[in-house]
């Protein structure tokens, strides 16, 4: 069936220090989104992308999607320590009236 | 505020019962979906609904069933509760027609002894 695999399963960074999760789909890709959960939380909408190559930024977050709409990657430039969570990606797959692949996520922790 | 409630929030009940979680959401959503949250699985959809009347089984649907019978509201039902159930649930919604990005609840953690 349709995947979205998600690297890495955990990352530990110190404070400071920049951050990179990956996600590749086993087909194309209408649009991606990411979305964060905070420990004890429930998911949260970050972002979503649309066109091929698309890179939008947030503060110090930076979101690609890939030419070919298959892979994606989320990047945190000198992380803090509310950048604390688990970061998924979720793909929408074409023709989908709505239904997201999700990817199994990356575990963010930061040491102080 | 349009929001997206679940409830109960914690449940604890006995292998073999009848369980019925609530989903209320006020965004006047089309789409709503019921995810199961377990270590090292990620996100597993369960059961989706595009509508009312509409509901649709996901990747881990054994065991669970849903009715839409109004735009509100997902009830999720598991018909007999078993310990592999022991999980935390969400419900989600969308727009699903200009905007796909999902809006989820609190969730549920459901523990079955």
């Amino acid at each position: 069936g349709q995947q979205v695999m998600q690297i890495p399963q955990y990352q530990h960074v110190q404070e400071g220090e920049d951050f990179t999760t990956y996600c590749n789909s086993s087909t194309t890709l209408s649009n991606i989104q990411w979305y964060k959960q905070r420990p004890g939380g429930h998911p949260v909408f970050l972002i979503q992308l649309v066109k091929s190559g698309e890179v939008k930024k947030q503060k110090r977050l930076t979101f690609q999607f890939g030419e070919a709409k298959k892979n994606s990657s989320l990047h945190i430039t000198a992380t803090q320590t509310t950048d604390v969570g688990t970061y998924f990606c979720a793909g929408l797959i074409r023709g989908s009236q709505g239904n997201l692949i999700f990817g199994k996520g990356t575990k963010l922790s930061v040491k102080p | 505020d349009a929001e997206i409630t679940q409830s109960p929030r914690h449940k604890i009940t006995e292998t073999g019962r009848q369980v019925t979680l609530a989903c209320h959401q006020t965004w006047n959503h089309n789409n709503m979906f019921w995810y199961r949250q377990d270590l090292g699985h990620g996100l597993r959809l369960i059961h989706y609904s595009y509508g009312v009347q509409d509901t649709n089984k996901g990747e881990v649907s054994d065991g669970y069933s849903v009715s839409r019978s109004n735009t509100e509201d997902l009830p999720l039902t598991l018909e007999s509760a078993a310990s592999s159930q022991t999980s935390v649930y969400f419900c989600a919604s969308s727009e699903g027609w200009l905007s796909y990005e999902q809006y989820f609840g609190p969730g549920t953690r459901l523990t079955v002894t």
